[in-house]
């Protein structure tokens, strides 16, 4: 049962162009949604994340959109740049003391060409 | 700190055998985990720790046993190898338990089942 569905599997961008990876979950519990970013090789590491309470997130170029009714979320990466290529995993989880599983979107290998 | 630490990076194995993968945290983290990354599936957790002697199962637990004797360490042990169990696996860590603080993964172990 996939709890967060991610898409596309794969994305090309040209370079200087917006990057856009969407998830959808399920659970209305979920009150928090990382995004995590990994190179070639790497083990995942954390971009970006965000909380139920606000619509959007945003750092740098990395911004996180945030659709409660719509039980969406999606990472917008501006002016995309070849050093974005990689594989981007969104996730989610429930704050519940004892509740710590992070559940994780299925992927998106993103690639920024020249 | 060198963060979380994983060996070995690659290893081969016959199916029934049995091994053990490693994984270190130096950063006093209580929170430690075990994922494995499949193509088109994601990370899915295996097991988890909340602290030293303390273990539950994750999503996919049937073929892994962990054990959790000091804060630092967290092996994953394949009793009996499978071909299913080909995949590569990551360990991760955090600060506290609570599924909203950042987890640190290590580089990985990717492991095939012959």
């Amino acid at each position: 049962q996939q709890q967060v569905k991610q898409s596309p599997q794969s994305l090309i961008v040209q370079k200087g162009g917006i990057s856009i990876i969407n998830c959808a979950y399920e659970n209305t519990a979920f009150d928090y949604f990382p995004w995590y970013q990994q190179f070639p090789g790497k083990g995942p590491a954390l971009l970006i994340a965000i909380r139920p309470d606000v619509s959007e997130k945003k750092e740098g170029r990395f911004t996180i959109s945030f659709n409660k009714s719509a039980k969406q979320f999606s990472l917008h990466i501006m002016d995309s740049q070849p050093g974005d290529s990689a594989t981007y995993f969104c996730a989610a989880s429930i704050g519940n003391f004892g509740n710590e599983k992070l559940t994780f979107g299925t992927g998106t290998r993103l690639t920024i060409i020249p | 700190n060198a963060g979380v630490t994983q060996t070995p990076k690659f290893q081969v194995l016959k199916t029934g055998q049995s091994m053990t993968l490693q994984c270190a945290q130096d950063m006093n983290h209580e929170y430690m985990s075990w994922y494995r990354q499949d193509p088109g599936m994601g990370l899915r957790l295996i097991h988890y720790s909340v602290g030293a002697g303390i273990t539950d199962q994750g999503e996919v637990p049937n073929g892994y046993n962990v054990s959790r004797s000091t804060t630092e360490d967290f092996p994953l042990r394949l009793l009996s190898a499978a071909p299913s169990q080909t995949s590569v696996y990551f360990c991760a860590s955090s600060l506290q338990r609570g599924a909203h603080n950042e987890q640190f993964f290590g580089p990985g172990t990717r492991l095939t089942v012959l």
